[in-house]
């Protein structure tokens, strides 16, 4: 079963750097995900595609910020020089055969 | 400049139906994958349907089989997702979503609506 796991919460300094972690599931671990933001009270956006090979591709207008690679089975989003505006929830989200799956989600708090 | 609209929502009885409407712009519809995604008040994403660009491939999330059905209209630009028999679970925003490529499980979602909230309550 296609399954994404996410850290539920994260927090960080402002100026400083964050890594969050996305894993796939057992067997699923050369698939790729994409990374999306949701501020409060606002629709989500998308960030980024993270492949099992650490490349990445950014969406429109995405800071250079912003960066991502991998692992294994896990995927990672790096955020550094943190802003008060990247207090969000953050998403990854892989596919399959007939199906679209995301994660839980992370809570991050900027400090 | 891509632009995804959302409407149609409300306040719904249990039992009853709801159709949502999403009108897409600046991008060639038709060569592009559409979802929906809902998330529950304080709750994560859920994907709920896609549909390939021509319409021949969609898929459900197991969950919601037989009760939601969705299409699209090329010609309008507008994806179109039908609820039968709400329940009180289904309340949610619901999102449109534009697929990077033309089948709806090949590829994660590029851009998205600002949502319309489907409230089910008597």
């Amino acid at each position: 079963q296609l399954v994404l796991t996410q850290s539920p919460s994260a927090s960080a300094s402002l100026g400083a750097s964050v890594k969050l972690t996305c894993t796939l599931s057992s067997g699923h671990s050369g698939y790729t995900i994409a990374w999306h933001k949701q501020q409060p009270q606002k629709g989500p956006r998308y960030l980024m595609n993270v492949k099992s090979d650490g490349s990445h591709d950014k969406g429109d207008g995405v800071p250079d910020r912003f960066s991502g690679s991998s692992s294994g089975a896990e995927r990672y989003l790096t955020i550094s020089s943190l802003q008060s505006e990247d207090e969000a929830d953050y998403y990854c989200q892989t596919w399959g055969t007939d199906i679209q799956v995301f994660g839980g989600g992370t809570k991050l708090t900027v400090l | 400049e891509v632009q995804l609209v959302e409407s149609g929502g409300g306040l719904v009885q249990p039992g009853r139906s709801l159709r949502l409407s999403c009108a897409a712009s600046g991008f060639t519809f038709d060569d592009h994958a559409m979802h929906w995604v809902r998330q529950a008040p304080g709750k994560g994403l859920e994907w709920v349907s896609g549909i390939s660009g021509n319409s021949n491939n969609i898929g459900y999330a197991d969950s919601l089989k037989g009760r939601f059905t969705i299409s699209r209209d090329n010609a309008k630009n507008s994806l179109y997702l039908q609820m039968n028999s709400l329940r009180s679970e289904d309340t949610a925003l619901y999102y449109c979503a534009k697929g990077a490529y033309t089948f709806y499980d090949t590829s994660g979602f590029d851009y998205w609506g600002q949502g319309t909230l489907v409230t089910v309550s008597s």
